[in-house]
C-alpha cells in the first residue's frame, strides 16, 4: 500500500517569509510529484509538478525532489496572507491512467499579516 | 483542457434518505474519473474510480455506491444515509498525468 505522508501542522509564517512544507512517500517506484492548495471550502487546485530530481521553480514556488530519500518539499517564498491554505502532496505511478494516485492528509498553512 | 461540474453545490439530507450526486466533464473523452470524500479538517478519502462506462472500482467497502451510464458521467449514490456520510465530495478527472477536481458537494447529514 503506497502511502504519503505530510505534518498536518498548521505550520505559521508571518508574511513575507519562505514557507517549507514537506511530503515523504513509501513507495520508490513513483515517478511524478504534485502539490495541491486547497482553500477552506474549495477543491483542490494543482500548483505544481515535478518529475525530475532536482529544484523547479514557478514564480514564488518551488518544488524540490530528492528520489533518493523519497522526500518532496514545497517552499514558498515572500508568503502572503493569500497564501494560507491546506497544501496537498499527491504522488503518482508508473501506470498512465492514476490507479496509484495517491494523496497526503495535507498540510494546513498560515501566513499571518 | 476539461470542465468538471458537479451538483448539487450543497445538500441538507436526513439519516436513512437517498442520495444522488453528479458529476459530468467536458473536453475530454473516455476520460478516468474518481470520486473523493474528505470529512471536515480531513485528508482525501478515494471511494470509487472508473476507467470506462460500467467500469467501477471500489476502494472502501461502504453504504455508497458509483455509476458510470455514459462516457462522461459519474454518479455517486446511496439508499440510505448515515451520519457519517456528511462531508465534501469532490470528483476529479485524469488528465495530463495528475487530477483535476471539481468543485466539490457539500453534504450535511442530520
Amino acid at each position: 500500500q503506497k502511502e504519503v505522508e505530510q505534518n498536518s501542522g498548521p505550520l505559521s509564517v508571518p508574511e513575507g517569509a519562505i514557507a517549507s512544507l514537506n511530503c515523504t512517500y513509501s513507495d520508490r517506484g513513483s515517478q511524478s510529484f504534485f502539490w495541491y492548495r486547497q482553500y477552506s471550502g474549495k477543491s483542490p487546485e494543482l500548483i505544481m509538478s515535478i518529475y525530475s530530481n532536482g529544484d523547479k521553480e514557478d514564480g514564488r514556488f518551488t518544488a524540490q525532489l530528492n528520489k533518493a530519500s523519497q522526500y518532496v518539499s514545497l517552499l514558498i517564498r515572500d508568503s502572503q496572507p493569500s497564501d494560507s491554505a491546506t497544501y496537498l502532496c499527491a504522488v503518482g505511478g508508473t501506470d498512465n491512467y492514476g490507479q496509484n494516485f495517491v494523496f497526503g492528509p495535507g498540510t494546513r498553512l498560515s501566513v499571518l499579516p | 483542457s476539461q470542465t468538471i461540474h458537479q451538483w448539487p453545490a450543497t445538500l441538507v439530507q436526513p439519516v436513512g434518505s437517498p442520495l444522488s450526486l453528479e458529476c459530468t466533464v467536458e473536453g475530454t473523452s473516455n476520460p478516468n474519473l474518481y470520486w473523493y470524500r474528505q470529512a471536515a479538517g480531513r485528508g482525501l478519502q478515494l471511494l470509487f474510480y472508473s476507467v470506462g462506462i460500467g467500469q467501477i472500482s471500489s476502494e472502501v467497502p461502504q453504504n455508497l455506491s458509483a455509476s458510470r451510464p455514459q462516457d462522461r458521467q459519474f454518479i455517486l449514490s446511496s439508499k440510505k444515509l448515515l451520519l457519517s456520510d456528511s462531508g465534501f465530495y469532490l470528483c476529479a478527472c485524469w488528465g495530463q498525468e495528475t487530477q483535476y477536481f471539481g468543485p466539490g458537494t457539500r453534504l450535511l447529514v442530520l
